[in-house]
């Protein structure tokens, strides 16, 4: 089975900062890429995708670099709202594989 | 509503007692499957099922069973429960469009279990 990886949290930000996440696969057949979204005890929901050319959201954007392996997401002006666990998934065939999640907390 | 249903939501069972969580979605969705969340470890998928009686393991089978006899539902089973089953579940469906990778999943509330 091959790994989602990463960046260990926790995150601890203040209001209105600039957060960035990355995570690796190891899989070069990887086809697809999501970043989910997790609250507390909650179930995940979707994020965005990831498409290879970029693609924001608001105030996320989501890059992809398959010659490295790796995801990214960039948030903006960060509220108090997106504190969460941030989970990437790549998807090879019909195996979707997690990452372990990036806890964010954002401050006041 | 779109949406994927679990039952039960909180389950409380002792260790041999056979249980079932039922998973049932409501898109049309050809692929569904079962998730167990533990602190530090993550998603884990326990099975999953491309379409009707199509079935086949994830990372963490043991002690689990699953069937898909329709396309809307997708019951996990436990055939005899032990203590380290004690688990956050979840179930969740996705598609594909024809010749495409899978979409995003959708995923049910979940099923917090605990085995005494």
């Amino acid at each position: 089975r091959k790994e989602v990886e990463q960046d260990p949290g926790p995150f601890n930000v203040p209001e209105g900062a600039t957060v960035a996440f990355n995570c690796t696969y190891s899989n070069s057949a990887s086809q697809s890429f999501f970043w989910y979204r997790q609250d507390c005890r909650k179930e995940p929901k979707l994020l965005m995708s990831v498409y290879s050319s970029g693609n924001e959201d608001g105030r996320f954007t989501a890059q992809l670099n398959r010659a490295s392996q790796y995801i990214s997401l960039l948030i903006r002006d960060s509220k108090l709202s997106d504190s969460a666990t941030y989970l990437c998934v790549a998807i090879y065939g019909q195996n979707f594989v997690f990452g372990p999640g990036t806890r964010l907390s954002v401050l006041p | 509503e779109a949406q994927v249903t679990q039952n039960p939501r909180y389950l409380i069972t002792v260790t041999g007692k056979k249980l079932t969580v039922t998973c049932s979605q409501n898109m049309n969705h050809e692929y569904m499957s079962w998730y167990r969340q533990d602190p530090g470890l993550g998603l884990r998928q326990i099975y999953y099922s491309m379409n009707v009686e199509v079935t086949d393991k994830g990372d963490v089978p043991e002690g689990y069973k699953v069937s898909r006899k329709e396309k809307r539902n997708f019951p996990l089973i436990l055939e005899s429960p032990s203590p380290n089953q004690t688990s956050l579940y979840f179930c969740a469906s996705s598609y594909r469009l024809a010749g495409a990778s899978y979409n995003e999943q959708f995923f049910g509330p979940g099923t917090r279990l605990t085995v005494l």
